[in-house]
């Protein structure tokens, strides 16, 4: 089974430009969620889309979007980039969504990321 | 707000030695907790998860446990070996928005095993 996807693992953008990542979740996973991960501050959470629809949000500014399509992949886009953009951000991907990681096993599976550096 | 803190946040440990990670966090409302391990430059892997009924979860080297009203974790790696050199972070779940959980990661320990 393969496990979750995200393209592309490097990107290079200047201050202004816009961007969009990509992920494909494990096949029959419907929830994916966006972190960003820092030196700084470490992982932060994003965004959850859960059967094409935003289920939660972090405390991030409009300029960072996502989307999820019919067959469970998720995009991420960031307009307007800035220098603090630069970071590792990483997707994960559940069956049923974060709901049901509380009371379940049920566990993240993370891709690799795309590392994104703003200069 | 909660908060996850892991101490210490780098280790250096000879091969073969019995080591302990530790994650607190200051709000004991969990559902879980969960253990991850990130090499450089790459994604999370779940290595052990416990619910906030239970007080452990064991696989293989690796035990965690859990001390829910003291806001407290540890990951017990016995006998480790180079190979487990990594960064380990915990994360907590607690209740969110409508139908989402929220995980707080904590700020991650370094490890190195060295020969």
């Amino acid at each position: 089974k393969a496990g979750v996807t995200q393209t592309p693992r490097y990107l290079i953008k200047t201050r202004g430009q816009q961007v969009t990542l990509s992920c494909s979740p494990i096949s029959g996973h419907r929830s994916v969620s966006w972190y960003q991960q820092t030196p700084g501050q470490g992982l932060q959470f994003l965004f959850e889309y859960f059967s094409e629809t935003q289920r939660n949000k972090g405390n991030f500014p409009g300029r960072f979007s996502g989307r999820q399509f019919s067959n469970s992949r998720s995009e991420m886009n960031v307009s307007t980039l800035e220098l603090g953009d630069s970071a590792l951000y990483l997707c994960a991907s559940s069956l049923k969504g974060t709901v049901f990681l509380r009371t379940t096993n049920e566990k993240l599976f993370f891709g690799s990321g795309t590392q994104l550096s703003v200069l | 707000k909660q908060e996850v803190t892991q101490i210490p946040a780098a280790l250096s440990v000879p091969e073969g030695e019995n080591l302990v990670l530790n994650c607190s966090f200051t709000d004991s409302a969990i559902y879980n907790l969960q253990w991850f391990r990130q090499d450089p430059g790459k994604g999370l892997t779940s290595l052990l998860l416990i619910q906030s009924s239970q007080r452990e979860q064991t696989s293989g080297r690796l035990n965690a446990s859990l001390d829910k009203s003291s806001g407290r974790s540890t990951l017990y790696i016995a006998a480790s070996q180079p190979g487990d050199s990594a960064t380990y972070l915990c994360a907590v779940i607690t209740g969110g928005v409508g139908t989402a959980s929220k995980l707080t990661f904590g700020t991650g320990t370094r490890l190195q095993v060295t020969l």
